[in-house]
């Protein structure tokens, strides 16, 4: 079955450093895949979407890569933030809107 | 555009009891969405619609979960009987088209059944 893995322990960095998060996922071939950012209480917000013909994305001070053959994306926050602490979702989607979501990873960046 | 509305933020009931959560999806989406979010299975698609017709509800658990769509600016899921496992975070969220599939979620009702 179609599954997506992203790292369940939390990730603790320092402001200023750069985070990165890893989405992996196995059977299953996306056409795109997408980044969204979800605060304690809230709904998950879209941050970036990448296509399967596209190596890389930016905006600002992230960056998403996408590798078909590793079945794989990077997720990079540059210059972090405490307020980019948050949980972060990867999402895959093909052909219709059955978009799959993954667990999320909990990011803190300390000040 | 106030953004996906759903009420209410919270609701706790007991077993056994009928629960209807709303959602006022993005005037102009195409699109709607309902999620369950727990810490055990995540984020899980129920069901969608397009154009207020169910397209795919797949992932609704069981037959005690129904939706309904009946326009445009207007979703219901409904819970009945509700047990405590039904215990999550749904979330509505809405899309203008296919292209891209950016989804806009709404805040989410927090439902406890004890």
């Amino acid at each position: 079955s179609q599954k997506i893995e992203q790292n369940s322990e939390a990730l603790n960095i320092q402001e200023g450093k750069t985070a990165t998060l890893t989405c992996n996922y196995t059977n299953y071939s996306p056409a795109y895949l997408q980044w969204y950012r979800q605060d304690p209480g809230r709904g998950p917000v879209f941050l970036l979407l990448i296509r399967e013909n596209e190596k890389e994305k930016r905006k600002e001070r992230l960056k998403v890569t996408f590798d078909t053959t590793l079945k794989q994306s990077l997720f990079h926050i540059t210059a972090s933030q405490p307020a980019d602490s948050a949980t972060y979702l990867c999402a895959l989607g093909a052909g219709g809107f059955k978009t799959i979501f993954g667990a999320g990873t909990r990011l803190f960046v300390k000040a | 555009d106030a953004g996906v509305i759903q009420s209410p933020r919270h609701e706790v009931t007991e077993m056994g009891q009928e629960v209807t959560l709303r959602c006022k999806p993005i005037s102009g989406h195409d699109y709607l969405f309902w999620y369950r979010q727990t810490m055990m299975r995540g984020l899980e698609l129920l069901i969608y619609f397009n154009n207020n017709v169910p397209i795919d509800d797949s992932g609704m658990p069981e037959d005690r979960f129904s939706a309904k769509m009946p326009n445009a600016s207007f979703s219901t899921l409904k819970i009945q009987p509700s047990e405590p496992r039904d215990s999550a975070v749904y979330f509505c969220a809405s899309s203008q088209t296919l292209q891209g599939n950016e989804q806009f979620f709404g805040p989410g009702t927090r439902l406890t059944v004890l």
